[in-house]
C-alpha cells in the first residue's frame, strides 16, 4: 500500500509567518503534488516535482514555493503568511504502473491564518 | 476556465439504490479520468479510473462511464451504502501528452446516502 504521510493535521499561524508543511512517501515515487482544497473550488494544484531538486509551477504558486532535497520528501513553504492562505493542503505521490497512473493522497493539513 | 465540471454540489439518495455522480470537461486532450472519494478532515481515497480507450470500467459496487463525443463522464454506485457518504472529486489528466501527471479536478459533490 502506498502511504503518504503530512507533518500535521492542524496548524494556527499568525500573518506574516513562515510556514513549513512537509510530505513523505515511502514508495519510492519520483513524483510528488501539493494541492490545496477549498469549498466550490475542488482541488488546485500548487507545485509539483518530478525528480530530487526538480520542481515545476502548477496552477496557484503565488505566495508558495517548495523543496524536493531527498525523493521521499516534499515541502511546501508559506514564505509570509496570509489570511487568504487559509486552507486544506493536501500532498500526494503518484504511482505509475502499466494502464494505470493513479495519485494517492495524505490525510491532509488544515491550516489556518489569522 | 473551469476545464473539468461537476454542476451538481449535491446529491441525496435512499440506501440500497444508485448513485449517479456526473462530470464533464472541455479539454480534448484529456485522455485519463480518475474519481476519488473525500471523507471530512482526510485525504482524498482514488476509487475508480478509466482511459479514454475504453468507456466503461467496473470494480465492484463502482461502475464509471465515459462519453468521448459528450465529453462526459459518471460514477454509478451500486448499491448504495450509508458509509458511500462523502465528497466525489473526478479529476482528468492528458497523459500521453508530456506526461507530467497533472491532474485537474472538478469542484466535487457531495453525496448523501440516507438510511
Amino acid at each position: 500500500d502506498v502511504k503518504v504521510t503530512q507533518s500535521s493535521r492542524y496548524l494556527v499561524k499568525r500573518t506574516g509567518e513562515k510556514v513549513f508543511l512537509e510530505c513523505v512517501q515511502d514508495m519510492d515515487h519520483e513524483n510528488m503534488f501539493w494541492y490545496r482544497q477549498d469549498p466550490g473550488l475542488g482541488l488546485r494544484l500548487i507545485y509539483f516535482s518530478y525528480d530530487v531538486k526538480m520542481k515545476e509551477k502548477g496552477d496557484i504558486p503565488e505566495g508558495y514555493s517548495v523543496s524536493r532535497e531527498k525523493k521521499e520528501r516534499f515541502s511546501l513553504i508559506l514564505e509570509s503568511a496570509s489570511t487568504n492562505q487559509t486552507s486544506m493542503y493536501l500532498c500526494a505521490s503518484r504511482r505509475i504502473q502499466r494502464g494505470s497512473d493513479t495519485q494517492y493522497f495524505g490525510p491532509g493539513t488544515r491550516l489556518t491564518v489569522l | 476556465d473551469q476545464q473539468v465540471k461537476q454542476n451538481s454540489p449535491s446529491l441525496s439518495v435512499q440506501e440500497g439504490r444508485i448513485s449517479i455522480l456526473n462530470c464533464d470537461y472541455t479539454n480534448s486532450m484529456f485522455d485519463y479520468f480518475l474519481w476519488y472519494k473525500k471523507y471530512p478532515a482526510e485525504g482524498p481515497t482514488f476509487l475508480i479510473s478509466i482511459s479514454s480507450i475504453k468507456d466503461k470500467n467496473e470494480d465492484g459496487r463502482f461502475t464509471v462511464f465515459l462519453n468521448k463525443s459528450a465529453k462526459h463522464l459518471s460514477l454509478h454506485i451500486v448499491p448504495s451504502q450509508p458509509g458511500d457518504s462523502a465528497v466525489y472529486f473526478c479529476a482528468a489528466s492528458a497523459f500521453g501528452s508530456g506526461n507530467t501527471g497533472k491532474l485537474i479536478f472538478g469542484q466535487g459533490t457531495t453525496l448523501q446516502v440516507k438510511p
